[in-house]
């Protein structure tokens, strides 16, 4: 059972564009929502993280939405750069009450100059 | 910052050989390590649940015998995939927690032949 659902799998944007991942969960007990952004060859790198006490959470040209009833959070990449181009993974742990984290699909995001 | 330092990068091995992949925690003790294995284009999977000075925790369909996890210190995990076969070839990462979060390692890319 898929503990963390991401959307789209892929995803194409223009240079200076807007790129928006979506992931939803279902488990409450999640208080712990990271992006990750993985390069080929290369291990997942955190880009940006939100607790589930915020509705929003801005770094530079990211920002994660969260939205706690609807148990939905997505990434926004603005002005984005074909540097960009990677794959992101949203992710859910219960650190407070353990180890279990769990990944999304994956979305294979494409920035065109 | 805190480092996740996987090795080696890159590992072809021989059918029926055995292979050691290392991840170390650097300027942190990591009592708790994780080991995922990624196929192309697909998300990581959760192996094993590594624990300084007690068994490894594996999760439903990992074979244990066949892929020995090993946390002596609190600075070192390893993965040794035994008696290796060509459907063992994949993308191999770690990741250590490390408050609030999770840090990964730099992946290892195993190729049997």
């Amino acid at each position: 059972q898929q503990q963390v659902k991401q959307s789209p799998q892929s995803l194409i944007v223009q240079k200076g564009g807007i790129s928006i991942i979506n992931c939803a969960y279902e488990n409450t007990a999640f208080d712990y929502f990271p992006w990750y952004q993985q390069f080929p060859g290369k291990g997942p790198a955190l880009l940006i993280a939100i607790r589930p006490d915020v509705s929003e959470k801005k770094e530079g040209r990211f920002t994660i939405s969260f939205n706690k009833s609807a148990k939905q959070f997505s990434l926004h990449i603005m002005d984005s750069q074909p540097g960009d181009s990677a794959t992101y993974f949203c992710a859910a742990s219960m650190l407070r009450t353990g180890n279990q984290f769990y990944f999304g699909t994956g979305t294979s995001l494409t920035v065109i100059p | 910052g805190a480092v996740v330092s996987q090795h080696p990068s890159r590992v072809i091995c021989k059918s029926g050989t055995s292979v050691k992949i290392e991840c170390r925690s650097l300027d942190f003790q990591a009592t708790t390590m994780f080991w995922y294995r990624q196929f192309p284009k697909k998300s990581l999977m959760l192996m094993a649940t590594s624990n300084e000075g007690s068994k490894a925790t594996y999760e439903q369909g990992v074979e244990k015998d066949k892929f020995l996890i090993n946390h002596a210190s609190l600075t070192l995990s390893t993965l040794t995939v035994t008696s290796a076969h060509p459907e063992d070839s994949s993308f191999y990462i770690c990741s250590a927690r490390l408050d609030p979060g999770y840090t990964f390692g730099s992946g290892t890319r195993l190729t049997v032949v």
